[in-house]
């Protein structure tokens, strides 16, 4: 198994630009999430989805938008990025979405918004 | 909502000897899941150890163990005899059993660093 998986491991934007930060599992896990980390704020819930289909807000949801179509993946879309979406992106999986599922993580996405 | 601190940025450690992470939260749930998670400097979340808050026991994972006080919303993680591989940050994380959706809240996160 390759676990979560991330791409890319690093992207630069303008501000402005749109882009998709893409996730994959091959686990076949229901629950997925995005997360983002920023400097002295820990990780951060951005969307999470608990099946094909079932997308829902997190913590932090303002300029991200996500979608389910399969099992496998669930990007996260940017649809203008802004400086204040420059972060490290971390996309987890669980093989359900109850809270004694153990949460993998996959390696993380660099976003530098100019 | 639930919160979780982390209240030291930095700790260190020498190596093969003892240390304490202090974590505490607050909650008015009474059934809950707590974690630590190591961040390297690779980036990637490695899950350390989790505790169940309806057991009493405390959990171990090798030269890692917790001290859960319930009444005190405490959490803290031990690492004995340390390794230089140990140096990382280290998250504290909440999460509800409230409902299939629930999320984690994490900490801030404290920097170990481990002295040879």
């Amino acid at each position: 198994n390759a676990g979560v998986t991330q791409t890319p491991k690093f992207q630069v934007l303008k501000t402005g630009q749109s882009m998709t930060l893409q996730c994959a599992q091959d686990m076949n896990h229901e629950y997925m999430s995005w997360y983002r980390q920023d400097p002295g704020m820990g990780l951060r819930l951005i969307h999470y989805s608990v099946g094909a289909g079932i997308t829902d807000q997190g913590e932090v949801p303002n300029g991200y938008n996500v979608s389910r179509s399969t099992t496998e993946d669930f990007p996260l879309r940017l649809l203008s990025a802004a400086p204040s979406q420059t972060s490290v992106y971390f996309c987890a999986s669980s093989y359900r979405g109850h809270p004694k599922e153990t949460q993998y993580f996959g390696p993380g996405t660099r976003l530098l918004v100019l | 909502a639930q919160t979780v601190t982390q209240s030291q940025p930095e700790m260190s450690v020498q190596e093969a000897e003892t240390v304490t992470l202090s974590c505490t939260y607050d909650t008015s749930e009474s059934d809950y899941y707590l974690f630590w998670y190591k961040q390297p400097p690779s980036r990637q979340m490695i899950l350390v150890i989790r505790q169940e808050a309806y057991k009493q026991q405390n959990a171990t994972e090798n030269r890692f163990s917790v001290n859960f006080q319930k009444a005190a919303k405490s959490f803290s993680l031990k690492i004995s005899d340390s390794q230089l591989g140990d140096a990382a940050m280290y998250f504290c994380a909440y999460r509800s059993p409230t409902g299939a959706n629930s999320k984690l809240t994490f900490g801030k996160g404290i920097t170990l660093s481990v002295r040879p």
